[in-house]
């Protein structure tokens, strides 16, 4: 089975863009969750999703969004993008939004901002 | 709030060593605890995970222990090999499966 897929895999964008990454999670998956991965931190969450409503908001400006498609993928959105959002995005999904179920990451998309 | 603390890195060892990486973690209720590795050019994958107190987690040689008294979840593996070199992250998932990642630590193994 496909594992959590992501597209672009690469992005190059400069300040004020807004930009749209893609996520498919692992088949049967109902919940997926968004991270930023800046270079030598750990990721840190964004947003959940489960049934395609937000269940989970991390400290992240408005400028971020997201949604989750009846098939269960998801879009994450960045408008007005700063040179802080350099970062590898990670998109993870899990069964449900059950508590201690492990997430499945994907090999993330990395955005740089000129 | 949440929050984890890894220990700093990065580690440096020679094959067959005994490696420990330490993780503590502060937590609202009862967390679940997690190790995710990173590989070279790779994604996040699920190393090992503890659901409650006393639980043990292995996969692969490595060992960790959710210990409530002291917080902690720290990693273990008796005898390293060149191919587990990586970045390790311990993780936290609370109320929501909302989960929190420590900086990370990197493991270099040499000959």
């Amino acid at each position: 089975d496909a594992g959590v897929t992501q597209s672009p895999t690469h992005l190059i964008k400069t300040r004020g863009q807004h930009v749209t990454l893609r996520c498919s999670p692992i088949s049967g998956h109902k919940s997926v969750s968004w991270y930023q991965q800046v270079l030598g931190q750990g990721p840190q969450f964004i947003f959940q999703y489960y049934e395609k409503e937000e269940r989970g908001r991390g400290n992240f400006p408005d400028r971020f969004s997201a949604r989750q498609f009846p098939n269960y993928s998801s879009e994450l959105n960045v408008n007005a993008l700063l040179l802080g959002d350099s970062a590898l995005y990670l998109c993870a999904s899990s069964l449900t939004q059950g508590f201690g179920q492990p997430q499945h990451f994907g090999d993330g998309t990395r955005l740089s901002i000129l | 709030g949440n929050s984890v603390t890894q220990m700093e890195g990065p580690v440096t060892l020679s094959e067959e060593a005994f490696l420990t990486i330490n993780c503590t973690y502060t937590a609202t209720g009862y967390p679940s605890l997690f190790w995710y590795v990173q590989y070279p050019g790779e994604g996040l994958q699920l190393l090992l995970k503890a659901t409650k107190a006393d639980d043990k987690g292995s996969n692969k040689g490595f060992e960790a222990t959710y210990r409530k008294e002291t917080t902690s979840f720290h990693l273990e593996k008796g005898s390293v090999q060149v191919s587990d070199s990586a970045v390790y992250f311990c993780a936290l998932s609370a109320r929501g499966n909302q989960f929190y990642f420590g900086t990370g630590t990197s493991l270099t193994v040499i000959p």
